[in-house]
């Protein structure tokens, strides 16, 4: 079993659909979980980070965690083309070493 | 704000050959990890660096290694080049650790032939 697991997609949405990201991680003692955005040829760029079970809102974004469930989840609304990327998802269980999932790549399609 | 700035962003060496990598992280942050991508394997975590000692390490050979210096600037070394070794190395930079978590350099693109 991979530590940090994602649908590798392609996730295809509509223009101004909602787009909704998954991430399953293994280790009980997680921490710290990050959504990372991945154009390509480019590097990570950190979208959204959350601790506490619950939702996080930033404008287009809502990240979700139940760690009971071990479960992380991004959501994405009114998706524009340039969401097209590849999202990442990445959990922290010890200092500052970040374990990321394989990715899943999302096309909005215009 | 300057970002984190990783050189050189292009590299090819030969099998056998060593090579190091510089990163120089954002002003104020202390905290410096390197990560391995490719596509294959995604991004896989090699060693982070904070205030001049080594952390927290991955799980790569000894021909892989990294150093610290006072002013928080990193680099890497990997010796005996192998072509499974061509990727893309990725340096981050944090405050303190992972508390808001890390900002990504461009990269250094390195093809071993």
């Amino acid at each position: 079993q991979k530590e940090v697991e994602q649908n590798s997609g392609p996730l295809s949405v509509p223009e101004g659909a909602i787009a909704s990201l998954n991430c399953t991680y293994s280790d009980r003692g997680s921490q710290s979980f990050f959504w990372y955005r991945q154009y390509s040829g480019k590097s990570p760029e950190l979208i959204m980070f959350i601790y506490s079970n619950g939702d996080k809102e930033d404008g287009r974004f809502t990240a979700q965690l139940n760690k009971a469930s071990q479960y992380v989840s991004l959501l994405i609304r009114d998706s524009q083309p340039s969401d097209s990327a590849t999202y990442l998802c990445a959990v922290n269980n010890q200092g500052g070493k970040l374990i990321f999932g394989q990715g899943t790549e999302l096309s909005v399609k215009p | 704000k300057a970002g984190v700035t990783q050189t050189p962003r292009y590299l090819i060496k030969t099998r056998g050959q060593q090579v190091t990598l510089s990163c120089s992280p954002i002003s104020g942050h202390r905290s410096v990890s390197w990560y391995q991508q490719t596509p294959g394997q995604g991004l896989q975590f090699l060693f982070e660096y904070f205030s001049e000692t080594q952390r927290n390490k991955g799980n790569f050979p000894g021909r892989f290694s990294g150093r610290q210096f006072s002013n928080s600037r990193s680099e890497m070394n990997v010796s005996t080049l192998e072509l499974g070794d061509s990727a893309l190395y990725l340096c981050a930079s944090s405050r303190t650790g992972t508390s808001y978590g890390y900002t990504f350099g461009s990269g250094t693109r390195l093809t071993v032939v």
